[in-house]
This record gives structure tokens, C-alpha cells and sequence, in this order.
């Protein structure tokens, strides 16, 4: 089965750093554009960042520009989220989320999501 | 950015009524659109995208329509299964943008 497994979220106080995992398993991983996406609790969904298969392209929410970043390990079939300068409005259940890609071709929606890590901020 | 708004917020029906919900693009996403459900305490899960084609394994009472700007998601006969907050999602531009979902309650 295609899984998405996050990990690496917990309490953090505000200014503070944090790295996210997430561990995919059941497709090639390497084949894939990955994606973090963040739901404030009872709230909506805010999509974060966007990495391709060979880390060739990079995209970022303005909202996280310059305080998070997006890498891979296509070795380890993991996606991470280095989150620096956190802020209690950073308070969210982070998913990490797979583009669709087929035929050598990718789109940014995303399937399957993972059962999501949360992150709090707060002194 | 396109701002993607979604109406109503929240949706009371029946079971076996119909549902329709709508998202707006602030520009056009051409059908670059997909649909999620979230049911409480899981992760998203994708049922539409394309602006119409059903994901793998979405019953047939899930449908969507319309390009541009304007699109609808339609449940022809709501299950009780169907309860559960959905959200539309542009992939045209980036950013990559949400709309702020609809509720679908049992009435």
C-alpha cells in the first residue's frame, strides 16, 4: 500500500526550530514531486511547500519563505520540513502530501496525504 | 495569488438529498481543480480532480463541473458516510491554493 508517514512534530517555543519527516513507502519515491501542507486545528488547509523528484525545483507559500525549508533523500524515501523561527501562529497538524504523476508528467494535486504531525508553538 | 472561496460554509441535507457546493477561483485555473474530503480526525483524501474525474474508487454519486472560475461539486445522494467537510484546491498557479471548505451537516 502507498503510506505517507510524518514524524518529528511536538512543542516548540516561540523562535525555536523543528524538523519534520515524512517516510513513504509502497511506490518510487523518487519518481514523485512532494508537497507539505498545514491545517491550523478546526481551521482550513494551507499548502507550505513543493519539492520535485530530483530536488530540482523548490517552491514556498510566502508565508514560510525564508524560515522553512523543504529537503529529500530519495535513498531514504523521506521528504523533510526544517521549520526555523517559529511563531505560535506555526501552530498546526503538518501533512506531508504526493503530487500525481504519470506518464513522465506531475500535477500538484495531492494523493495520498499523510495522517499528518502536530506542531505547537508555545512558551 | 488566486483566492479560492467556497460557499456555503456550511451545508445542511438529508440523507439521500442532493448536495451541491461551489468554490470560486479569483482567476481563471483553467479546470485545474481538485476536491478533498476530510472527515473529523483524518487526513484529507481526494475524490475529484481535473474539475470532473473522479479519483480512484470515488462512488459515482461524486461529481464535479464547471472551468475558469466556477465550480461545483455535486452529491447526488448524500450517504451518511458523505458527512464531512470538503475543500476545493487550484493547481493552475502557484502558490498552490486552498478554499476555506464547506461542512456538510446532517439536517
Amino acid at each position: 500500500d502507498v503510506q505517507l508517514v510524518e514524524s518529528g512534530g511536538g512543542l516548540v517555543q516561540p523562535g525555536g526550530s523543528l524538523r519534520l519527516s515524512c517516510a513513504a513507502s509502497g511506490f518510487t519515491f523518487s519518481s514523485y514531486n512532494m508537497n507539505w501542507v498545514r491545517q491550523v486545528p478546526g481551521k482550513g488547509l494551507e499548502w507550505l511547500s513543493y519539492i520535485s523528484s530530483s530536488s530540482s525545483s523548490i517552491n514556498y507559500a510566502d508565508s514560510v519563505r525564508g524560515r522553512f525549508t523543504i529537503s529529500r533523500d530519495n535513498a531514504k524515501n523521506s521528504v523533510y520540513l526544517q521549520m526555523n523561527d517559529l511563531r505560535a501562529e506555526d501552530t498546526a497538524v503538518y501533512y506531508c502530501a504526493r503530487d500525481f504523476c504519470s506518464g513522465g508528467r506531475c500535477y500538484e494535486w495531492f494523493d495520498p496525504w499523510g495522517q499528518g504531525t502536530l506542531v505547537t508553538v508555545s512558551s | 495569488e488566486t483566492v479560492m472561496t467556497q460557499s456555503p460554509g456550511t451545508l445542511s441535507v438529508s440523507p439521500g438529498e442532493r448536495a451541491t457546493l461551489s468554490c470560486r477561483a479569483s482567476q481563471s485555473v483553467s479546470s485545474n481543480l481538485a476536491w478533498y474530503q476530510q472527515k473529523p480526525g483524518q487526513s484529507p483524501s481526494l475524490l475529484i480532480y481535473g474539475a470532473s474525474t473522479r479519483a480512484t474508487g470515488i462512488p459515482a454519486r461524486f461529481s464535479g463541473s464547471g472551468s475558469g472560475t466556477e465550480f461545483t461539486l455535486t452529491i447526488s445522494s448524500l450517504q451518511s458516510e458523505d458527512f464531512a467537510v470538503y475543500y476545493c484546491q487550484q493547481y493552475n498557479n502557484w502558490p498552490l491554493t486552498f478554499g476555506g471548505g464547506t461542512k456538510v451537516e446532517i439536517k
